[in-house]
């Protein structure tokens, strides 16, 4: 089956520690994305990464980085620098723009929620 | 710039009763709208899009929506409530491809339905 995993499903990260969260989408998607969700503010945009070896800032990067190696997997480590880690973390991927019926379309992952000790 | 509002944090219906879930965006040229849910610790689901075709726009699970240029609105309907409908949703508006905005959504801060018995 197609999808977007992310894994793990909740993960603890302990004071001054740098944590990494998976994703893996086998779409064929060219475009990934990683958004931060907090309660009632809707979700927030990280990083985003349109080709590989390529990724652009978000509207809250601070404290986070990315890698895109591989067209397949876009990992998120958030560092200790990232001093209210708290929160549920969203991957995201979207095919070519000229892609018909579904170029605008970005498809989500199940999540990863992460709690600091 | 877009934006997205959602008047309403939190809605509550009586199962068979009609669903509105309202959302107004800005955007500076012709947009994409999207709404998508959310169950509890789940990732977002796309229910339906508009993307300048049709106006009212039919999705899953029986919503639809309606873009309405002159008043910059994208409601979220379904004319009979059933008690699965409970979750999160989230309006969400993107520019159409081109320069560097490649599928940047941006979101409301979503609307809690509860579904009465």
């Amino acid at each position: 089956d197609g999808g977007i995993t992310q894994s793990p499903k909740y993960l603890f990260r302990k004071e001054g520690q740098n944590v990494t969260l998976s994703c893996e989408q086998n779409l064929n998607h060219d475009a990934m994305y990683w958004y931060r969700q907090d309660p009632g503010q809707g979700l927030r945009l990280i990083y985003y990464s349109q080709i590989v070896n390529d990724f652009q800032k978000g509207d809250i990067a601070e404290g986070y980085s990315v890698s895109r190696e591989k067209k397949e997997s876009f990992p998120l480590t958030v560092t200790s620098a990232q001093k209210n880690p708290t929160a549920f973390y969203l991957c995201a991927s979207r095919p070519a723009p000229e892609t018909r019926p579904s170029g605008e379309t970005q498809y989500f992952g199940p999540g990863t929620r992460l709690l600091v000790l | 710039a877009q934006s997205v509002t959602q008047l309403g944090s939190h809605v509550s219906v009586s199962e068979g009763a009609l669903v509105l879930l309202r959302c107004n965006y800005s955007s500076s040229v012709p947009p994409y709208l999207f709404w998508y849910v959310q169950y509890p610790n789940q990732g977002l689901q796309l229910l339906l899009k508009y993307t300048s075709a049709a106006t009212l726009v039919k999705g899953i699970n029986g919503f639809e929506a309606e873009f309405k240029k002159s008043e910059t609105s994208f409601h979220l309907t379904k004319p009979s409530a059933h008690m699965s409908d409970a979750a999160e949703y989230f309006c969400a508006v993107s520019e159409k491809s081109g320069g560097t905005s490649y599928g940047k959504l941006t979101f409301g801060q979503g609307t809690i339905l509860t579904v009465h018995p």
